[in-house]
């Protein structure tokens, strides 16, 4: 199956600074890419739906201005959490679509703010 | 999409066949039974997807009842490592390529030696 590469797996940040995760779809393009949230013992939340140049679509109750989406490429999808605090430590997912329309996953971000 | 409902755990012994069922009752005649799983720490897996025949890959069956209201996800020989959250999601497959697929609470599969 096609493949979505994740980056970073792991990272720690101090709290009030930015973090960056990079989507990537290796071998297909992606028009459409989404991100994820997930706590610990809960299932996976939509957090938006990146659309290559253009606007992210934002679920109810996500921050567009903490939560930044960019989605140049047909193959990158970046998320930027902006100032990031303590409750923002989750488990980030992000997903693409071929044009089978089936879904494939990145291997995760795991972000720790301290 | 319709909505699933999933037993929230079970147990399986390893080498045993591990038979995790999926309720489906409002399922439309175009969405397709679809089955994902995630190992601790890792984004979601593909497993198997079907429309009404039964299905088998080199992971798994999916054995779909007649009515299409329920199925089955068949491990045929469980190992320790198929432990994970396996989900099942019923969706149109048909112009879907802008829409998330959306997660339930799946059932969590705890295989033991």
């Amino acid at each position: 199956g096609a493949v979505v590469s994740q980056h970073p797996s792991r990272v720690i940040c101090k709290s009030g600074t930015s973090v960056k995760i990079e989507c990537r779809s290796l071998d297909f393009q992606a028009t459409t890419m989404f991100w994820y949230r997930q706590f610990p013992k809960q299932s996976l939340m939509l957090m938006a739906t990146s659309n290559e140049g253009s606007k992210a679509t934002y679920e109810q109750g996500v921050e567009k201005d903490k939560f930044l989406i960019n989605h140049a490429s047909l193959t990158l999808s970046t998320l930027t959490v902006t100032s990031a605090h303590p409750e923002d430590s989750s488990f980030y997912i992000c997903s693409a679509r071929d044009f089978r329309a089936e879904a494939f996953f990145g291997q995760g971000t795991r972000l720790t703010v301290v | 999409d319709a909505k699933t409902t999933q037993p929230p755990s079970m147990d399986c012994a390893e080498g045993r066949a591990a038979n995790l069922p999926c309720n489906h009752s409002t399922i439309s005649g175009n969405e397709y039974v679809y089955w994902y799983r995630q190992i601790h720490s890792q984004g979601p897996q593909y497993i198997i997807h079907g429309l009404k025949n039964n299905e088998t890959n080199e992971m798994a069956s999916l054995i779909i009842t007649e009515d299409r209201k329920s199925s089955t996800l068949i491990l045929p020989h469980a190992t320790l490592r198929d432990t994970a959250v396996y989900y099942c999601i019923v969706r149109s497959k048909l112009n879907q390529a802008g829409t998330a697929l959306i997660f339930g609470k799946g059932t969590t599969l705890s295989v033991s030696s």
